[in-house]
This record gives structure tokens, sequence and C-alpha cells, in this order.
């Protein structure tokens, strides 16, 4: 059974960088039949994309993220991470990672497989 | 971006009732090569993440009991559950992967028992 388990820092200060890396148990990251990418939601909100990556090191972020989002993959430890940078109250939120589903979509198409998610709070 | 829009909100239905959630999106997400809709259908309960019910618009996820169901074609979507379990009480987002990067959600729906 797949399973994805977030972990990072669950409190980060405004305008450093906020850091999370997935470990993805039960299958293989290094599979051309899926995506890998972070998902988040503030508390009582909806869903926001953030970004995803593929086996081979190809990145898709969230336009309205901008240039502050850097996804990387690491096959050899099956995981992979996400770095938001300069970061405010603004992102607090539940960060999940996720399988994402191919189906021949840039980024991937549909999460599948999610882990439970990380509450990361930004507040000095 | 696609735009998502639920409505309503939020609904309450009755226990073994129908409940109907619809799903707008901007502009279409039927690809007309494959005639498919690139349209997901999820499920959140409290403290859980989100769990994908339905995609293709109409395909149920392995598992997912066969009251719900998914209709609908390019901007018009609608996830349906026939006879509403208790169980059944969460959040519903919609969600588009037409037009990648970003996929995009709907604001939510939230579900409960009258």
């Amino acid at each position: 059974q797949l399973q994805l388990q977030e972990s990072g820092p669950g409190l980060v200060k405004p305008s450093e960088t906020l850091s999370l890396t997935c470990n993805v148990s039960g299958g293989s990251i290094s599979s051309n039949s899926y995506y890998w990418g972070w998902i988040r939601q503030p508390p009582g909100k909806g869903l926001e994309w953030i970004g995803s990556i593929y086996y081979s090191g190809s990145t898709y972020h969230n336009p309205s993220l901008k240039s502050r989002v850097t996804t990387s993959v690491d096959t050899s430890k099956n995981q992979f991470s996400l770095k938001l940078t300069s970061v405010t109250a603004a992102d607090t939120a539940v960060y999940y990672c996720a399988r994402h589903s191919n189906y021949g979509r840039p980024g991937g198409a549909t999460p599948d497989y999610w882990g439970q998610g990380t509450l990361v709070t930004v507040s000095s | 971006d696609i735009v998502m829009t639920q409505s309503p909100d939020s609904l309450a239905v009755s226990l073994g009732e129908r409940a109907t959630i619809n799903c707008k999106s901007s502009q279409s997400v039927l690809y007309n090569s494959n005639n498919k809709n690139y349209l997901a259908w999820y499920q959140q309960k409290p403290g859980q993440p989100p769990k994908l019910l339905i995609y293709w618009a109409s395909t149920r996820e392995s598992g997912v009991p066969d009251r719900f169901s998914g209709s609908g074609s390019g901007t018009d979507f609608t996830l349906t559950i026939s006879s509403l379990q208790a169980e059944d009480v969460a959040v519903y987002y919609c969600q588009q992967y037409y037009s990648t990067p970003p996929i995009t959600f709907g604001q939510g729906t939230r579900l409960e028992i009258k």
C-alpha cells in the first residue's frame, strides 16, 4: 500500500524559508506514470495546488506563487521536497504531499494518494 | 487559470435522500480529441486529506460506493449521492486537469445531515 508522509518544521518565521520533505513508501517514486506534488489548505479554507515534480526532475509550479517555490526529488531516498521562500502569514496552511496520476497532463492530473498533511504556521 | 465554481456552498440533506452538488468551469474541460472531460471530484472529512472519488467526470475510483456518481460535460458538472449515509458528511471539491499547470479546485461544498 502506497504511503506518503510529510516532515518538516511546524513553525517558520516571516521572511524565512519553509522546507518540507515527503517520504514515499510502498512504491517507487521513479515511475513514469506519476508526478509527485504539493497542495496546501489554509485553516478552514479550500485547496491550492503548489507544484509537482517528475522523477526525471522536471518541475511544474503554480504561477500564483511566482518564483518562491522550488521542488526537488531524491530517487535514491524515494522522497521529494518543497521549499517556499519569503513566507508570510498567508502561507500558514496544512501542506499535503500527493501522488498525481499522469494522464499526459504537464505537472500531473489527479492527486490520488495523499499524505496526512502537516500544519505549518508562519509566525514570529 | 481555469476557475472552478461550486454550488451551493453548503447543503443539508436528510439521511437516505439524494444530494446534488454542482460545479462549473470558466472554460470547457472537454478534450475533443478523446471526448473526455478532465474533471475530478474529491471528498474531505474533518482532519483527513481529500479522497479521490471520481475522475474523467464520471469514472468512480476503485472502492468508492456506487451511490456516488458524476455527470456533465463541457463546463457544467454534477456530483450526486443517491442515498445519503451518515458517513458521507464531508466537504466535496471538484477539480479540473484540462489546463495544467496549475490544476485548480472549486471552493468546496459542505454537506451535512438535515
